[in-house]
């Protein structure tokens, strides 16, 4: 069955940086595409980012554009987001979530991981 | 600045069925934009339960159905249970990005 595990998470103080990972099995990782996904403490659902099965195109939330960089290593199965300059408001559950192609949604999900950005 | 709008919060009897809705600020939600559903209890990952208006994902009861309503994207629950109780989001594709509603809280009692 289809896994995503998230990990990575953790408190950093303002400005500095981070890495998320998203482990994924149970499926062909390089034939899909993937995405990001956060939720900040009490708030809604937020798309972060996008990449391409093979990482040729990657789009972003206009809030974090030029600041995180969404990408991904095939040969480990896994999903990063480089997350720099990072400010209080980025604080949230970071998903990341399996594409459902052609069909334009989020098929299967991780359970997440936390990220704290305070001083 | 695209906006999807949803009802905060809405409540149903057991049994009952309940329409949550999903608009945009701008315009009509029309079967193009792939209107997406999700459920969401709290401390959970969110769970997908209907994608492309209306195809209801793997192991979703039958009683959940996606339509389009009008000008709106529609979430219906039919015989609503207990568990059913959780917050709804809805999600737009608009090419390139992808849009979420702020959720509706449903409550069952």
């Amino acid at each position: 069955q289809v896994q995503l595990v998230e990990s990575g998470g953790g408190v950093v103080q303002p400005g500095r940086s981070l890495r998320l990972s998203c482990a994924a099995s149970g499926f062909t990782f390089s034939s899909h595409g993937m995405h990001w996904v956060r939720q900040a403490p009490g708030k809604g659902l937020e798309w972060v980012a996008v990449i391409w099965y093979d990482g040729s195109n990657k789009y972003y939330a206009d809030s974090v554009k030029g600041r995180f960089t969404i990408s991904r290593d095939n040969s480990k199965n896994t999903l990063y987001l480089q997350m720099n300059s990072l400010r209080a408001e980025d604080t949230a559950v970071y998903y990341c979530a399996r594409w459902g192609g052609g069909n334009e949604y989020f098929q299967h999900w991780g359970q997440g991981t936390l990220v704290t950005v305070s001083s | 600045q695209t906006v999807v709008t949803q009802e905060p919060s809405f409540s149903v009897s057991p049994g009952g069925t309940v329409t949550l809705t999903c608009g945009l600020n701008s315009g009509s939600v029309s079967t193009s934009y792939y209107p997406s559903w999700y459920q969401q209890t709290p401390g959970q990952a969110p769970r997908t339960l209907i994608y492309s208006t209306n195809t209801r994902s793997s192991g979703v009861p039958d009683r959940f159905s996606g339509s389009i309503l009008g000008n709106k994207a529609a979430l219906t629950i039919t015989g609503a249970q207990a568990d059913d109780e959780s917050d709804y989001y809805c999600v737009l594709y608009m090419g390139g990005s992808w849009v979420f509603g702020g959720g509706t809280k449903l409550t069952v009692l």
